[in-house]
Formats: structure tokens, C-alpha cells, sequence
């Protein structure tokens, strides 16, 4: 199985400032054939489902503000809020979907310094 | 507009087999590159992808469930069915259904709101 970690496992930020979640991957999720990373992010608020906001790495979902933004490649990735909002408040996970099972990251709680 | 909803028992006696469905609409379970992926989530845990069906009734499951999981699908019935035996208080958590968007990635657009299963005797 791919294992997916994620640091930090909490995050405390103030409104307005930039938000950094990494997720490594124990090996890389980079499919040579098409040069696509298969990562994707989700935003989970408490009593919801996860939110899809992130694909192919780096994809932003329709209707995802354009504060939200994915990088990375192989191994190694990075989700980052630009400018905080009180609304991000939520835990965050990373997914692999580069083979099965497909594995998400432990989750990355983001608070409100 | 593409909606899924799970419904099913919200209690279970360890052994017991659990049954759950996922009604969906906006979208045919026969079409092409569709999947419906299965994950669940312990109380404050993470995500645990459990398995998904595919268009053509080809499937994948966790390894560690495999000899537990079954995922069927009734396609004029927009459903999909979960089960999953001889459960365990382990097994307590919120079970999700998904819809996957893209054919060969399986990243999940749109899901249930969920149903949280109790594993108690």
C-alpha cells in the first residue's frame, strides 16, 4: 500500500496570512505515461463529507477560490491557502489514487491562530 | 445535478452483516468510466477507502477486507450496495459513498452525506 503522511498534523494560522499542508507519498504517484500526479486534496468541516478542491496535484475543483492552490510532483506535495479565512477552518486530507487501495493522509487540522 | 445519499442500519450486533445502499442521480451507474467508491471514517479518525465499482461491474476492495467487502450495483435502480460481514466494534465509524468523475483516476467529486454505523451489542 502507498502511505500517505501529512505534516503538521495541526495548524494554527492568522486570518489573512498563508496556510502550508505537506502530504508525502512512500513512493511516487507520478504516472510516467502522462506526466500526471495522482493526488488529490479534500476540506472536511465537522458533520460534513469531504470537499473535493484539488485534482491531478494541482487542479483546482469548480468553485474553489483561487486562494486554494496544489503543488508538487512524485513524492512530495503542498496544499496552501494564500490569505486565510475564517471559512477554512476544517481538517484537510490528501488521497493518492495512483493505485489500489487508494489511501488518504491522517488529516491536517487547520485552526485560527 | 449529481447526488448520492446512504441509507441503512444505524446499529449492528458484532458478527452480523451490515447492508448499506447508495441511491444516486444525475448520473448512470452504467455510463462509461463511472465509479462509485466506498470510504469510511471512525469517529475523529481519517478517511479509509474501503473499495469502488466501476461502470462494467469490475471492482477493487481494501486488501484487508477483501474477504469482508462486497460492492454490487443495481443499475435501473441507481444503487449501490455495501456489504460488508461479520462486523466488529472496529468497524464503527461513518460509511461514505463517492462518485469517481474521470475514467482511470479515481478522485471523488461529489459525496453522500454519509451514515454513521454503530458496531455494540
Amino acid at each position: 500500500d502507498i502511505v500517505m503522511t501529512q505534516s503538521p498534523d495541526s495548524l494554527a494560522v492568522s486570518l489573512g496570512e498563508r496556510a502550508t499542508i505537506n502530504c508525502k507519498s512512500s513512493q511516487s504517484i507520478l504516472y510516467s505515461s502522462n506526466k500526471k500526479n495522482y493526488l488529490s486534496w479534500y476540506q472536511q468541516k465537522p458533520g460534513q463529507p469531504p470537499k473535493l478542491l484539488i485534482y491531478w496535484a494541482s487542479t483546482r475543483e469548480s468553485g474553489v477560490p483561487d486562494r486554494f492552490s496544489g503543488s508538487g510532483s512524485g513524492t512530495d506535495f503542498t496544499l496552501t491557502i494564500s490569505s486565510l479565512q475564517a471559512e477554512d477552518v476544517a481538517v484537510y486530507f490528501c488521497q493518492q489514487y495512483y493505485s489500489t487501495p487508494y489511501t488518504f493522509g491522517q488529516g491536517t487540522k487547520l485552526e485560527i491562530k | 445535478q449529481i447526488t448520492l445519499k446512504e441509507s441503512g442500519p444505524t446499529l449492528v450486533k458484532p458478527t452480523q452483516t451490515l447492508t448499506l445502499t447508495c441511491t444516486v442521480s444525475g448520473f448512470s451507474l452504467s455510463a462509461r468510466g463511472v465509479g462509485v467508491g466506498w470510504i469510511r471514517q471512525p469517529p475523529g479518525k481519517a478517511l479509509e477507502w474501503l473499495g469502488i465499482i466501476f461502470w462494467d461491474d469490475d471492482d477493487r476492495y481494501r486488501p484487508s477486507l477483501k474477504n469482508r467487502l462486497t460492492i454490487t450495483k443495481e443499475n435501473s435502480k441507481n444503487q449501490v450496495v455495501l456489504t460488508m460481514t461479520n462486523m466488529d466494534p472496529v468497524d464503527t465509524a461513518t460509511y461514505y459513498c463517492a462518485h469517481r468523475r474521470e475514467d482511470m483516476a479515481s478522485y471523488f467529486d461529489y459525496w453522500g452525506q454519509g451514515t454513521l454505523v454503530t458496531v455494540s451489542s
